[in-house]
């Protein structure tokens, strides 16, 4: 079973759809949680830390669900620019290990 | 951007070569990971250096190999190239010592194995 997984898309929305990604993770006692974004041909960076109480940047919310073992990525009213791939990350405990999915593709349609 | 730095960022070798990839972390982190990327994956864990020793390694073969320097920069080396090995390599560097560890990457080094 993979450590990550993540359903690869695409998702295509409009401008100003709200649109959220899923990611199921398979160490319960994983402890860190990210979402990093990577444009097409570029490195990843690093979007959102997911911590247990959730949390909140502008239009983007990250939530973690350690009973059913997986994070979300919501994104309120898309812009163009959130075109992207989205990657989750999972830190299992006691290792330096970072488990990356395999992205989901983000296109936001004008 | 993240101050990491990558070279070179494009690399051309043939099935057989060896190469090294260099990578220097940002001001203040003592960490450096590296990650393989194939076209349509996520980045897969190469290895990690910490304190100039590796400390922590993925399902990678050992012709691949690194080091790291007293400064926190790294180098990969990848002996024997097959064309499987044609990827993205990111370098990704953190600070230890804090109990959520994020890491930044810096811009890759695409290599092509021909």
């Amino acid at each position: 079973r993979k450590e990550v997984e993540q359903d690869p898309g695409p998702f295509n929305v409009p401008e100003g759809a709200t649109v959220a990604f899923n990611c199921t993770y398979s160490n319960s006692a994983s402890q860190s949680f990210f979402w990093y974004r990577q444009d097409c041909r570029k490195e990843p960076k690093l979007l959102m830390s997911v911590y247990s109480s959730g949390n909140e940047d502008g239009r983007f919310t990250a939530q973690l669900n350690r009973a059913s073992q997986y994070i979300s990525l919501l994104i309120r009213d898309s812009k163009l620019s959130d075109s992207a791939t989205y990657l989750c990350v999972v830190n299992p405990p006691g290792g330096n290990q970072f488990y990356f999915g395999t992205g989901t593709s983000l296109t936001v349609i004008p | 951007e993240t101050g990491v730095t990558q070279s070179p960022t494009h690399l051309i070798k043939t099935r057989g070569q060896q190469v090294t990839l260099r990578c220097s972390s940002q001001s203040g982190h003592n960490t450096v990971s590296w990650y393989q990327q194939a076209l349509g994956q996520g980045p897969q864990f190469i290895f990690q250096y910490y304190r100039e020793e590796e400390n922590g390694r993925g399902n990678f073969p050992p012709r691949f190999s690194g080091l790291q320097f007293p400064n926190y920069s790294s180098e990969l080396n990848v002996n024997a190239l097959e064309l499987d090995d044609s990827a993205l390599y990111l370098c990704a560097s953190s600070s230890r010592g804090g109990r959520v560890v994020e890491q930044y990457f810096g811009p890759g080094t695409r290599l092509t194995v021909t």
